[in-house]
């Protein structure tokens, strides 16, 4: 069945990169998607790339899909404290357009 | 400017209540989702809409149906409430097309306690 995996926690410091990684099963996959929620805040959609895709860049935020492997990265570059976030994988699977996430990647950004 | 509304923020419940957690969107959209978010297990689907009076289940419908009257509005109904239905929940909508992006709005979540 369609599955979508990510680490629980990173950890980075101010001014760093920080590679949020994501892997999916459903190689039918048309749209992968990342998405934000802030502390008691909904998702909100950052990022989005078509699978025929490989990278997708967006100021400070570099998408890159490896559909071989079916993994999905995001990278921000210079993490700022803002960015402290849980941050969502998800690919649009079954029918219907229905989305499925991955647990959540929560990002800390310390000093 | 889109929107996904919930009608609470938070609610405390009773075990066996029956509750209704009501969402509200104003983009026409065909498709709408409720979600249910625990630490660790992410986003989990309960059921999801694809037109009025039409509703599929998710991943994890026990316990809980549904209610799509009308096209903008789609109602969660916990028959009776339990402890372990303790979460937050999060309804979106989504455009129906089958070909193009598809990108999901939220609304700002509804945190259930149910005591």
């Amino acid at each position: 069945g369609e599955d979508v995996e990510q680490s629980l926690f990173l950890s980075v410091r101010e001014g760093d990169s920080s590679v949020i990684n994501c892997t999916y099963t459903d190689s039918s996959s048309t749209y992968l998607y990342w998405y934000k929620q802030e502390p008691g805040a909904g998702l909100q959609l950052l990022t989005y790339i078509f699978s025929n895709m490989d990278m997708k860049q967006d100021q400070r935020l570099t998408v890159l899909l490896n559909k071989k492997d079916k993994h999905l990265s995001l990278r921000i570059a210079d993490t700022q404290t803002g960015d402290s976030a849980i941050y969502f994988c998800a690919e649009r699977g079954g029918g219907y357009n229905k989305l499925i996430f991955g647990a959540g990647t929560r990002l800390a950004v310390h000093p | 400017d889109v929107k996904v509304t919930q009608s609470s923020r938070y609610l405390v419940k009773r075990t066996g209540e029956k509750v209704f957690l009501e969402c509200v969107q104003d983009m026409d959209h065909e498709n709408m989702f409720w979600y249910r978010q625990d630490p660790g297990l992410g986003l989990r689907l309960i059921y999801f809409s694809y037109d009025v009076k039409m509703k599929e289940k998710g991943d994890i419908p026990e316990g809980y149906s549904v209610s799509r009257e009308k096209k903008e509005r789609f109602s969660l109904i916990l028959e009776s409430a339990s402890t372990n239905q303790t979460s937050m929940y999060l309804c979106a909508s989504s455009p129906g097309t089958s070909l193009g992006n598809t990108e999901a709005f939220f609304g700002q979540g509804t945190r259930l306690t149910v005591v």
